[in-house]
């Protein structure tokens, strides 16, 4: 069984903040790593997929891989409430224009405060 | 359409009572996912389809459960004699050739009810 293991939280963090987000992944085979973000009720949307060590930026989002660790985290620099959702970590074996599936955490739900 | 579509949104069944759900990707995606959600839980891979063909059906729970899909469109979910367990919001995403996994895109699901 391929593990994929989050802080369920919640994390609370004011708004202006950064917020950490935290995965460990059991498969030393994975390939490639996504975070998604669900806001209450709805479906997933996928933020940000990293395939390679070290970080990789988009606007306030920072996703960082360390495969070495068998680790991958999501920061969110300048913490909005509007960045209050549940993320979920999803990690697959595969890479690129490979299809497959992907397993996921249970998730971490994030609150940011005014 | 612009965005995956799933139908219904809402199902209230009575167990033991057969269900179909449908998931309509965005046109051009070969191909499409079906995951499970259950109350507080993170997604669970059902099956994954290329084109009309379904290359991972090993997250399917049971024979209980079975998919088809047409071509490179609409998927159909069958859940037969439905039991309690099978309570959850059903999501299916669709891709495009060559993106993979890196744009898979959600439909709103469908929140199955079995009392």
């Amino acid at each position: 069984q391929k593990e994929v293991e989050q802080n369920s939280g919640p994390l609370s963090v004011p708004e202006g903040a950064i917020a950490s987000l935290n995965c460990t992944y059991s498969d030393r085979g994975s390939q490639s790593f996504f975070w998604y973000r669900q806001y209450s009720g709805k479906s997933p949307e996928l933020i940000m997929f990293i395939y390679s060590n070290g970080d990789k930026e988009d606007g306030r989002f920072t996703a960082q891989l360390n495969k070495a660790s068998q680790y991958v985290s999501l920061l969110i620099r300048d913490s909005q409430p509007s960045d209050s959702a549940t993320y979920l970590c999803a990690v697959s074996a595969d890479r690129g224009s490979t299809l497959g599936r992907l397993y996921f955490g249970r998730g971490t739900q994030l609150t940011v405060w005014p | 359409g612009a965005g995956v579509s799933q139908s219904p949104s809402n199902k209230v069944t009575e167990k033991g009572k057969d269900v179909e759900l449908r998931c309509d990707p965005i046109s051009g995606h070969t191909a499409l996912y079906w995951y499970r959600q259950r109350l507080g839980q993170g997604l669970e891979f059902l099956i994954y389809f290329q084109g009309n063909s379904a290359p991972d059906k090993s997250g399917l729970p049971s024979d209980r459960f079975s998919a088809e899909r047409t071509g490179e469109s609409v998927s159909t979910l069958t859940i037969q004699r439905t039991q309690q367990e099978d309570s959850a919001v059903y999501l299916c995403a669709s891709s495009s050739p060559g993106t993979g996994l890196r744009e898979a895109f959600f439909g709103q699901g469908t929140r199955l009810t079995v009392v």
